[in-house]
């Protein structure tokens, strides 16, 4: 078990352009969460997903972002018409059950756009 | 709705000193509290999980938190702060009547002097 992995670290895109960040949780954990951090901040629920599906969705998420997990294994997070407000590190978690145990991190995708 | 507050951006103490750092919670059903700590362009890592067995729950690093209902408090504690403490740290909530998603606090990050 490697634990949590996320692709790429750093992010660097020109506003108005896409990007699409990956995640490859835990594979025995059935729940997985996106999160965004800006800076000096906590962070900021965004989406989870209990295998394939897609159970909730925080207003945060623009129309802009969308997010997959194919199968119940690895998730994509992406953002089309990248805005500068967009800037900030995509945390992304995994857990068993309903995490109640609490949850594993990865190391996280800082974006920036420029 | 579940939240949690962080009382103090920014913690200074001395190496050897006791570490404080305070958390309080608003829940309307008994919550799931946990503290997870995050270095510098990394993810968060759990230290310790508050699930209803004990009050008062020993963690990682020699970190301990006492849950208090009365006070809706579960802040964290240290005897004896360590270089290595430096960090970010974070109280989070999670609840039945939000999916169990768990919903983080600010952060207070701790400075450790020599």
């Amino acid at each position: 078990d490697t634990g949590v992995s996320q692709d790429p670290r750093h992010k660097i895109t020109k506003r108005g352009q896409n990007v699409t960040f990956r995640c490859d949780p835990i594979s025995e954990h059935n729940r997985l969460y996106w999160y965004r951090q800006t800076l000096g901040q906590g962070p900021e629920f965004l989406t989870y997903f209990q295998n394939e599906a897609q159970l909730e969705k925080s207003r945060l998420l623009s129309d802009r972002f969308s997010a997959e997990r194919p199968k119940g294994s690895f998730s994509t997070l992406e953002i089309q018409r990248t805005e500068q407000g967009d800037s900030a590190m995509y945390l992304c978690a995994s857990s068993s059950g309903e995490g109640l145990n609490g949850y594993t991190f990865g190391s996280g995708t800082r974006l920036t756009v420029v | 709705a579940q939240s949690v507050t962080q009382l103090g951006s920014h913690v200074s103490v001395s190496e050897g000193a006791l570490v404080l750092l305070r958390c309080n919670y608003s829940s309307s059903v008994p919550p799931y509290l946990f503290w997870y700590v995050q270095y510098p362009n990394q993810g968060l890592q759990l230290l310790l999980k508050y699930t209803s067995a004990a009050t008062l729950v020993k963690g990682i690093n020699g970190f301990e938190a006492e849950f208090k209902k009365s006070e809706t408090s579960f802040h964290l504690t240290k005897p004896s702060a360590h270089m290595s403490d430096a960090a970010e740290y974070f109280c989070a909530v999670s609840e039945g009547t939000g999916g169990f998603k768990t919903i983080f606090g600010a952060g207070t990050r701790l400075f450790v002097k020599a």
